[in-house]
């Protein structure tokens, strides 16, 4: 019954390719982010989304596409793939009334 | 909401010491300051928060202060031990829900 969830948690892919993550939370919010982590372990805002529209998208490459077919997912696809993309990606969902960011479990991405 | 300043990035205390963690926003229209602690290789997990409303709070061994007119806000953990050794990350939200972090504190506790 994990409240939010994401897949896969590892990820190993050569340059140039497209992945997806996928993210599912069972807690009835209302926002989804995604986040960056990168290796000095700075954690930095992607994407927010409310009730499936886009709130907030952060200077990303376009390359990074969100998709929310519903307010319990949001799913992060990744084209040609470089190795800077090489990071941790946390959902994560937002309590509107507890004001709480609550984290998946992260996922892993290594480009080679 | 996009500059929150946190300090110190690395942070060792012995076992039993106090440890201080600070952090500077600029948005006036911040009204919630959350702390969470990532362990190696795990998810940040709240540990602790307080609202633009209230200037201090306390769960047992760690507490937050705000002070708004300055725009700054510290987590104080007392009477650390080993499994307080993580990395700590304040944030900033307003109400239109944009959570922005700080750069994190890499937090060691030495027995």
């Amino acid at each position: 019954d994990t409240a939010v969830s994401q897949t896969p948690k590892y990820l190993v892919t050569q340059m140039g390719n497209d992945k997806s993550i996928k993210c599912e939370q069972n807690l009835g919010h209302d926002t989804m982010y995604w986040y960056k982590q990168d290796s000095k372990k700075f954690l930095k805002i992607m994407f927010s989304y409310n009730n499936k529209e886009l709130i907030i998208n952060e200077t990303v490459p376009n390359r990074f596409s969100p998709k929310s077919p519903d307010k319990a997912h949001l799913n992060l696809h990744i084209n040609s793939l470089e190795l800077g993309d090489s990071a941790v990606y946390f959902c994560a969902s937002h309590d509107r009334a507890g004001n709480t960011i609550y984290f998946g479990e992260g996922s892993w991405l290594t480009v080679v | 909401g996009e500059n929150v300043e946190q300090h110190p990035s690395t942070l060792s205390v012995q076992e039993g010491d106090s440890a201080v963690i600070k952090c500077t926003y600029s948005d006036s229209a911040s009204n919630y300051f959350p702390w969470y602690k990532q362990e190696l290789g795990k998810r940040p997990q709240l540990i602790i928060d307080i609202r633009s409303n209230v200037g201090e709070k306390k769960d047992q061994r760690i507490a937050v202060t705000l002070n708004k007119t300055a725009k700054h806000f510290s987590l104080h953990i007392t009477e650390t031990q080993p499994e307080d050794s993580a990395v700590y990350f304040c944030a900033e939200a307003n109400t239109g829900n944009q959570f922005y972090f700080g750069t994190g504190t890499s937090l060691t506790v030495i027995p």
